[in-house]
């Protein structure tokens, strides 16, 4: 069955840098736009960023634009979220979700998701 | 960037009763090749998001007939037939047709 496992998350300060992993199984991945979607304690849903089946075009919210950068290893099944200058703001449960389309967007929607890692940003 | 929002934004319903959510855009979702890119997801409490409804209509695998999507390019509703305990949760409608992809803020469901 389809599995993503996100990993990576922690307490990081103001103005550092952490790496988020999605390891995903049960589907070919090489075929599957993949998203990060975060939600911060208590709050709603924010999209964050989305990739491509083949990594060749990427997209993020302006929140993140500049700061954060989507990645995925086809050969590894992983998909990664590079954050830098991490701010009080960002701190969310993180979540990769697969899209059931290549493409995004004009996508038909994340109809897989992980659990999720919570990312903490404090000094 | 297209604004989605929800209405209500709490709704108490009774076990074996409809229920209904509303969802609109501030552009429409209506693509060229006519199809409408709006998702509905249910996020049960302590659990990941789950997709119920994509292209504004289409259920998603494995989810109960009770649940139906419609609408028109802005306008979106999410209809639950006769409501179960299950169902509780916080609903988000999500625009698809372009980026940066944006939620609606939310509709809790609890039980009356």
């Amino acid at each position: 069955q389809v599995q993503m496992v996100e990993s990576g998350g922690g307490v990081v300060q103001p103005g550092r840098s952490l790496r988020l992993s999605c390891a995903a199984s049960g589907f070919t991945f090489s075929k599957y736009a993949l998203h990060w979607v975060r939600q911060a304690p208590g709050k709603g849903l924010e999209w964050v960023a989305v990739m491509s089946y083949d990594g060749n075009s990427k997209n993020y919210a302006d929140s993140v634009k500049g700061r954060f950068t989507i990645s995925r290893d086809n050969s590894k099944n992983t998909l990664y979220l590079q954050m830098n200058s991490l701010r009080a703001e960002d701190t969310a449960v993180y979540y990769c979700a697969r899209d059931g389309s290549r493409v995004v967007p004009a996508a038909i929607g994340c109809d897989y998701w992980g659990q999720g890692t919570l990312v903490t940003v404090s000094s | 960037d297209i604004v989605m929002t929800q209405s209500p934004l709490s709704l108490p319903v009774t076990p074996g009763e409809p229920a209904s959510i509303s969802c609109r855009s501030s552009q429409s979702l209506l693509h060229s090749n006519g199809y409408k890119y709006l998702d509905w997801y249910m996020q049960k409490p302590g659990q990941s998001p789950q997709l119920l409804i994509y292209l504004g209509s289409t259920r998603a695998s494995g989810v109960p007939d009770r649940f139906s999507g419609s609408g028109s390019g802005t306008n979106f509703t999410l209809k639950i037939s006769r409501v179960e305990v299950e169902d509780v949760g916080v609903y988000y409608c999500m625009q698809a047709l372009q980026t940066p992809l944006t939620f609606g803020p939310g509709t809790k469901v609890d039980i009356k």
